[in-house]
């Protein structure tokens, strides 16, 4: 059972446009909802994290929007950049001690210069 | 502060040989998570680690263990390794999740690859 599904699997876009990844959840006991960004041969690096008390948070360039009612986040990178190309998850966290990160398959994001 | 170390980085075994990773959290974070990454399945949990204690374990088989220490460095073992082991291992460390903070910063992985 995939419990937070994310699409698109691969993405390609202009520099100076924008990046849209989208990830559902089915679990209404999450309430922590982090994105990861991560290159080749790294660890995933967390960009931005949301609760659902907030329906949008944004950080820079990266901004992640929140729909309770559909349990849906997104995440969006305003501006993009080549060295923005990476491989992007969402994932979920929640539910009374359960401290485990239930992650999306990965969005592979290309930016073209 | 430094970030999340693990050791080894690369690890080649042999099937049905074990293996020990390492890892050390950032100095001040309690709580230690292990996760397994692979093309197939992605990124898996395998469990959960906060003042020596095993919280949270994910649906691995047994072989899969691990432990952690009273300076809250962890190490995870897997015993008699199979194919399908071969996987980039990552710890994630975490302030302590009781105090709100779920923030997980994760290391470079262990790349293990098992012939």
């Amino acid at each position: 059972q995939q419990q937070v599904k994310q699409s698109p699997q691969s993405l390609i876009v202009q520099k100076g446009g924008i990046s849209i990844i989208n990830c559902a959840y089915e679990n209404t006991a999450f309430d922590y909802f982090p994105w990861y960004q991560q290159f080749p041969g790294k660890g995933p690096a967390l960009l931005i994290a949301i609760r659902p008390d907030v329906s949008e948070k944004k950080e820079g360039r990266f901004t992640i929007s929140f729909n309770k009612s559909a349990k849906q986040f997104s995440l969006h990178i305003m501006d993009s950049q080549p060295g923005d190309s990476a491989t992007y998850f969402c994932a979920a966290m929640g539910g009374g001690s359960n401290y485990k990160l239930t992650f999306g398959k990965g969005t592979l994001l290309t930016v073209n210069p | 502060k430094a970030g999340v170390t693990q050791t080894p980085r690369y690890l080649i075994k042999t099937r049905g040989q074990q293996v020990t990773l390492s890892c050390s959290p950032i100095s001040g974070h309690r709580s230690v998570s292990w996760y397994q990454q692979t093309p197939g399945q992605g990124l898996q949990f395998l469990f959960e680690y906060f003042s020596e204690t095993q919280r949270n374990k994910g649906n691995f088989p047994g072989r899969f263990s691990g432990r952690q220490f009273s300076n809250s460095r962890s190490e995870m073992n897997v015993s008699t390794l199979e194919l399908g082991d071969s996987a980039l291992y990552l710890c994630a460390s975490s302030p302590d999740p009781l105090q709100g903070s779920n923030e997980q910063y994760f290391g470079p992985g262990t790349r293990l690859t098992v012939t």
